[in-house]
This record gives structure tokens, C-alpha cells and sequence, in this order.
């Protein structure tokens, strides 16, 4: 059974920092691409960011763009997402999701991200 | 990047009847395409990919058709655990998008 657990998320202030980690089991991890999408309190999906099998490619949706790092280490099933400079319009619950090529096929529940002073 | 609009934005229906959910995109899309279902405090499911092709464990009741610019998810005979919000999301091009949503409520 494909798994995928996130955690990491918190309140922090505006222009802090915070790592979410999502740790996968079940299914070949380093055979997939992976990816964040996050859906702000009452609102829809939106796709954040993605990375390739063997981590040699990223890409971001525009408003996050050189401030969210996602990462994987096939070694411990991971991906990783870095927040750096965060604002409150980041305030969301952070999926991780199986696929980033096409669709997500699997999805974790989420960790909640509060950026508030 | 391309704007997917999704109608209506809700749907009331009842058990029984059959719902037709529609997804637009600002450009074609081709067939690279898929619908999620998600419900309260759960993360969403794909249903279809591919427009049209059903995913694994998905009942035979949930169908997508379409191309390009215009794209339809169908729920023949509504069972009470179909109720809940359908979101369609392209993957033709980076950044992938989702349309905003359609809340299917009971009648």
C-alpha cells in the first residue's frame, strides 16, 4: 500500500523559515517523480513545486520561486520541501504527492503551514 | 501558465441522478487531463487521467470525455458518498493548474 506521511508544518512569522519532510513507503520511491501542492484554508489546489526521479530537475510555480527548495534523498524515501522568506499567502496545508510528470496518483494528508505574526 | 475554470461552481443534486461537471481550459490542453475528488478534511483522489481513462479502483460510474478546451467529468446514477468537490487539473504544461472547484451537494 502506497504511503506518504507528511510532517514538519507550524506557525511561524513572516519571513521565517520551516522544512517540511515527507517520508514514502510502499512503492518504489526513486521511481517517481514527486512533488508539493498546497490548498490555503476554504480554498482550491494549487501546484507548488516538483522533482524529477533522480533529483536532477526541478520547477516551481512563480510565486514561490526562489523562496521554496524541494529536495528528495531516494536513500531514506524522502522529499523535502525548504521555506525560506515566508509570507502569509503561503498559509496552507502542504500535500505531498506520488507524480509530477502528469497527475497525482497518490497523495499524503497534508501538514498544516501557518505563516502569522 | 493556463487558467482551467471549472462549471457550475455548485451542484445540487440528488441520490440517483446523473451529474455533469465541465472544465475549460484558456488553451488546449489536449487529452492532459484529470479529475480529483476531495472531501472535508481529506486529501483529494484522482479519479480519471487521461481525460477519460478511469483510475485504479474508481467505480465505473464516474466517466471523462473531452479535449482540448473543453472537458467533462459524468457521475451516472449519484451515490451519497459521491458527494463532495471535484476539481479538474492540466498537465499539458508546467506549472500544472486546477480549476477552482465544483461543490456537488445534496439536493
Amino acid at each position: 500500500e502506497v504511503q506518504l506521511v507528511e510532517s514538519g508544518g507550524d506557525l511561524v512569522q513572516p519571513g521565517g523559515s520551516l522544512r517540511l519532510s515527507c517520508a514514502a513507503s510502499g512503492f518504489t520511491f526513486s521511481k517517481y517523480w514527486m512533488s508539493w501542492v498546497r490548498q490555503a484554508p476554504g480554498k482550491g489546489l494549487e501546484w507548488v513545486a516538483r522533482i524529477k526521479e533522480d533529483g536532477s530537475e526541478t520547477s516551481y510555480v512563480g510565486s514561490v520561486k526562489g523562496r521554496l527548495t524541494i529536495s528528495r534523498d531516494n536513500a531514506k524515501n524522502s522529499l523535502y520541501l525548504q521555506m525560506n522568506s515566508l509570507r502569509p499567502e503561503d498559509t496552507a496545508v502542504y500535500y505531498c504527492a506520488r507524480g509530477g510528470a502528469y497527475y497525482g496518483s497518490s497523495w499524503g494528508q497534508g501538514t498544516l503551514v501557518t505563516v502569522s505574526s | 501558465e493556463i487558467v482551467m475554470t471549472q462549471s457550475p461552481a455548485t451542484l445540487s443534486m440528488s441520490p440517483g441522478e446523473r451529474a455533469t461537471l465541465s472544465c475549460r481550459a484558456s488553451q488546449s490542453v489536449s487529452r492532459s487531463l484529470a479529475w480529483y475528488q476531495q472531501k472535508p478534511g481529506q486529501a483529494p483522489r484522482v479519479l480519471i487521467y487521461d481525460a477519460s481513462t478511469r483510475a485504479t479502483d474508481i467505480s465505473d460510474r464516474f466517466s471523462g470525455s473531452g479535449s482540448g478546451t473543453e472537458l467533462t467529468l459524468t457521475i451516472s446514477s449519484l451515490q451519497s458518498e459521491d458527494f463532495a468537490v471535484y476539481y479538474c487539473q492540466q498537465y499539458s504544461k508546467w506549472p500544472f493548474t486546477f480549476g477552482q472547484g465544483t461543490k456537488l451537494e445534496i439536493k
